[in-house]
């Protein structure tokens, strides 16, 4: 079944405990990027992925780091991470580029303590 | 600078009432413009795109939705909504040129359905 996975769906950590939310695409995607979402705020784009070992900053990619080393995964990193952080975290890959239909992960709802 | 706006932030309707969400936008150029769908506890799911040509494009689910240049507008429609139509709805612009991938999504929209 085409799908992008992340995991984990819920993570309670607490503030400067670096932690690594993994997504994985199996539709072999050039596109990859990463999306909090926020009550009233929408989707906001954090980073995002045109290809293995290209990625570039979005609209708020402050505090988070990203890779991209394999063309299925992309891998969000919370170096550490603080409260403001609390979140709901999208992951989606398309085809190729933004234009494209992007696929949707289910989620990972984070809360920093 | 670049934004989207839907001035709705929760609309109720009856069960096989018309349905318009309301969408516009800031963008330099000609963009690309996407409403998506987001069912509760649910990732989003692509309803329909426009990127040029006939200003009327039909999605998945009985959605359409028409740009208006002239209005930066890109509002979604259904004739006669479903109850599974409950669900937040989002807007989203992106670049009109194929090499850059930066996408701006709107605060969405949430849509209740009234039995």
């Amino acid at each position: 079944e085409a799908q992008v996975t992340q995991n984990p769906r819920y993570l309670i950590t607490v503030t400067g405990k670096k932690l690594t939310v993994t997504c994985s695409q199996n539709m072999n995607h050039e596109y990859m990027s990463w999306y909090r979402q926020d009550p009233g705020l929408g989707l906001r784009q954090i980073y995002y992925s045109m290809n293995v070992e290209v990625t570039d900053k979005g609209d708020v990619p402050e505090g988070y780091k990203v890779s991209r080393k394999e063309k299925r995964n992309f891998p969000l990193i919370l170096e550490s991470p603080s409260p403001n952080q609390t979140s709901l975290y999208f992951c989606a890959s398309s085809l190729t580029g933004s234009y494209n239909e992007q696929f949707f992960g289910p989620g990972t709802r984070l809360t920093v303590l | 600078a670049q934004s989207v706006t839907q001035p709705d932030i929760h609309i109720t309707v009856s069960e096989g009432a018309s349905l318009e969400l309301r969408c516009n936008y800031s963008y330099g150029a000609t963009p690309y413009l996407f409403w998506y769908v987001q069912s509760p506890g649910q990732g989003l799911q692509l309803l329909l795109k426009y990127f040029s040509g006939d200003t009327l494009v039909q999605g998945i689910k009985g959605f359409e939705a028409e740009f208006k240049r002239s209005q930066s507008s890109f509002n979604l429609r259904k004739p006669s909504v479903h109850w599974s139509d409950a669900a937040e709805y989002f807007c989203a612009v992106g670049p009109g040129y194929s090499s850059a991938s930066k996408i701006i999504f709107g605060s969405g929209t949430r849509l209740s359905i009234r039995p």
